[in-house]
């Protein structure tokens, strides 16, 4: 699978856009992006995934550059319970997700 | 819907003894599962994918004999750490493979003492 590369951490302020970047520039044709973050604690959450159009659900949307070397996901309106640890994975659909270090977001009130 | 459980959600034993953790789809039937394990302040490694009806596929340097992995059946698989040892004690995490992606129980917490 293609290596990701996420910004250790982020900061946020409570209401904004949160933009978390991901870098997967050796990315193969078959593989999508996935997205998920794990809140302490707990299990992983999955919130989106995309191969080159961009995507949107109620959670989250997913940009995904023209050329897929790279992408962003966005939470359009961050609140305080969006704080958690953001894994950015490159894989082809149905092979196992292999998480990498992903990036902590911090919302601050 | 996706929804995937697991039990107990913390264990504490005694070193020496066996544990097994279940994990279960709710509303799903997964052919596929996946067990990994997260020590603190680390990311999820993933310890071995389980197919309903076969063998265990284990990763690299994960004990077969020590993680006994069953999946009877399309909604369960089980997790068996024989003979505990305090250097096993972590946070354990499976996951089904659902319609397009995998899904997540909330994991089991163990403690060996």
């Amino acid at each position: 699978d293609a290596k990701t590369t996420q910004p250790p951490s982020m900061d946020c302020a409570e209401g904004r856009a949160a933009n978390l970047p991901c870098n997967h520039s050796t990315i193969s044709g078959n593989e999508y992006v996935y997205w998920y973050r794990q809140i302490h604690s707990q299990g992983p959450q999955y919130i989106i995934h995309g191969l080159k159009n961009n995507e949107t659900n109620e959670m989250a949307s997913l940009i995904i550059t023209e050329d897929r070397k790279s992408s962003t996901l966005i939470l359009p309106h961050a609140t305080l319970r969006d704080t958690a640890v953001y894994y950015c994975i490159a894989a082809p659909r149905d092979d196992k997700i292999i998480f990498g270090k992903g990036t902590r977001l911090h919302i601050l009130p | 819907g996706a929804v995937v459980s697991q039990h107990p959600s913390r264990v504490i034993c005694k070193s020496g003894t066996s544990v097994k953790i279940e994990c279960r789809s709710l509303d799903f039937q997964a052919t596929t599962m996946f067990w990994y394990r997260q020590f603190p302040k680390q990311s999820l490694m993933l310890m071995a994918t389980s197919n309903e009806g076969s063998k265990a596929t284990y990763e690299q340097g994960v004990e077969k004999d020590k993680f006994l992995i069953n999946h009877a059946s399309l909604t369960l698989s089980t997790l068996t750490v024989t003979s505990a040892h305090p250097e096993d004690s972590s946070f354990y995490i499976c996951s089904a493979r659902g319609f397009q992606t995998q899904y997540f129980g909330p994991g089991t917490r163990l403690l060996v003492l």
